[in-house]
């Protein structure tokens, strides 16, 4: 059965960094795109960025470009978003999700979010 | 980059109704089209994806049509457990954005 469990719940100052993790199991996890989706309270889904495992391809939102790191540690089968400097703005949801098929783009399997609120 | 928008942005039905959402996509992206349901405080769940092929264990009440530039999401008959916003997602070329949601619930 195909799983990702994401780290938990973080409460974080402004400025301060953060890394929270998706591990993936059940399946290949270098041969899947993995991704992350930014949920901030009330609103709707946006796409921030997305990665192969296998090879390290990633491609990201340019909204998002710069702002975060997406990464992935194929021997723990676990992927990664990092932020150097969060913003009160970063307040969010944040889903790992894995591609349907090793090709496509589009996301068969989420983690359960990871909730982020940055707080002064 | 590729923008998504969708219509209407909320609605209000009875069960049993049809319900149509309209995506439309600012350049063609073939068939490279996802619908998620998220149903209040739930994780998102992928229902259809090239546009029109049900994603296994989604209800066949719930179909997807289009190419290029517009799709639709139809639920044929709708039920109360299909209260949830629904998105649509470019996945033709990065940035694979999704559309902005359409609210769906039950008058």
């Amino acid at each position: 059965e195909v799983q990702l469990v994401q780290s938990g719940a973080e409460v974080k100052k402004p400025g301060e960094s953060l890394k929270i993790s998706c591990k993936g199991s059940g399946y290949i996890f270098s041969s899947y795109w993995i991704g992350w989706v930014r949920q901030m309270p009330g609103k709707g889904l946006e796409w921030m960025g997305i990665m192969y495992p296998g090879d390290s391809d990633s491609r990201y939102s340019p909204s998002f470009q710069g702002q975060v790191t997406i990464s992935a540690d194929k021997s723990i089968s676990t992927a990664y978003l990092q932020w150097s400097s969060l913003k009160a703005s970063d307040t969010a949801m944040y889903y790992c999700a894995r591609s349907l098929y090793s090709s496509g783009w589009y996301f068969g399997y989420w983690g359960q979010g990871t909730l982020v609120t940055v707080s002064s | 980059d590729i923008q998504m928008t969708q219509s209407p942005s909320s609605l209000s039905a009875s069960v049993g109704d049809r319900v149509t959402i309209t995506c439309r996509a600012s350049q063609d992206i073939s068939n490279y089209l996802a619908w998620y349901q998220q149903k209040p405080g739930k994780v998102p769940k992928l229902l259809i994806h090239a546009a029109s092929t049900l994603q296994s264990g989604v209800p066949s009440r719930f179909s997807g049509s289009g190419s290029g530039t517009d799709f639709t999401l139809t639920i044929s008959s709708l039920q109360p457990e299909d209260v949830a916003t629904y998105y649509c997602q470019n996945y033709n070329s990065a940035p694979f954005i999704f559309g902005p949601g359409t609210k769906v619930d039950i008058k």
